[in-house]
């Protein structure tokens, strides 16, 4: 299953909404994770079965979406969100990511 | 605290061997899916394998398939990664991560801090 992320990367502000999406070639129900990484460092779970969010993580993060299409939002973005976003499908072997989004202070 | 600690990375030679080690302490029980991470230098993550509680199930990337090696050991909370015939296209951090119960259908929650492997002549 291929997945597809859109945009690869995107400029902003604090303070704005940012939205990010992941396409899945084909249906995987909800079985879609989204992921925070910051330079240097180990990804951050953030989200899994599209929409429920991991244990300590803000609820400035959401998610929504089934079948093929998904999306991430982060409300009020502060310095700390900027980083790379990956999606990921785990609906059926092989486990695919998206291509990430990179989220750069504009 | 769930804690994943990755070691055993490394200089290896193209065509050498490396087994990478991840023991995880904080649980209450190691009676969870696991599975490898990896991403090569400015690359994005790519699935490795996954190991089911038990060691009854197992998967791989057709990239490493018949040449990596997945394993658990319960008794100790550590899971391993053998790797045999090393590509340069091998080289990259690889990261432990635990499923929450099982990878297919469950989802990751906790990942280790990584350990780079690089192959190189």
């Amino acid at each position: 299953i291929q997945m597809t992320q859109s945009p690869s990367s995107l400029s902003a502000s604090v303070g704005d909404r940012v939205t990010i999406t992941c396409r899945a070639s084909q249906d995987i129900n909800n079985y879609l994770a989204w992921f925070q990484q910051k330079p240097g460092q180990a990804p951050k779970s953030l989200i899994y079965a599209s929409s429920t969010l991991q244990s300590g993580v803000p609820s400035k993060f959401s998610g929504s979406g089934s079948g093929t299409d998904f999306t991430l939002t982060i409300n009020s973005l502060q310095p700390e969100d900027f980083a790379t976003y990956y999606c990921q499908q785990y609906a059926s072997y092989p486990l695919t990511f998206g291509g990430g989004t990179r989220v750069a202070i504009k | 605290e769930v804690q994943l600690l990755e070691s055993g990375g490394g200089l290896v030679q193209p065509g050498g061997s490396l087994r990478l080690s991840c023991t995880a302490s904080g649980f209450t029980s190691f009676s969870y899916s696991m599975m490898w991470v990896r991403q090569a230098p400015g690359k994005g993550l790519e699935w490795v394998s996954s190991i089911s509680s038990d060691s009854g199930t197992k998967h791989y990337a057709d990239s490493v398939k018949g040449r990596f090696t997945i394993s658990r050991d319960n008794s100790k909370n550590t899971l391993y990664l053998q790797m045999n015939n090393l590509r340069a296209e091998d080289t990259a951090v690889y990261y432990c991560a635990k499923c929450i119960v099982v990878c297919h259908k469950g989802g990751v929650d906790n990942w280790g801090q990584g350990t780079l492997v690089t192959v190189s002549s």
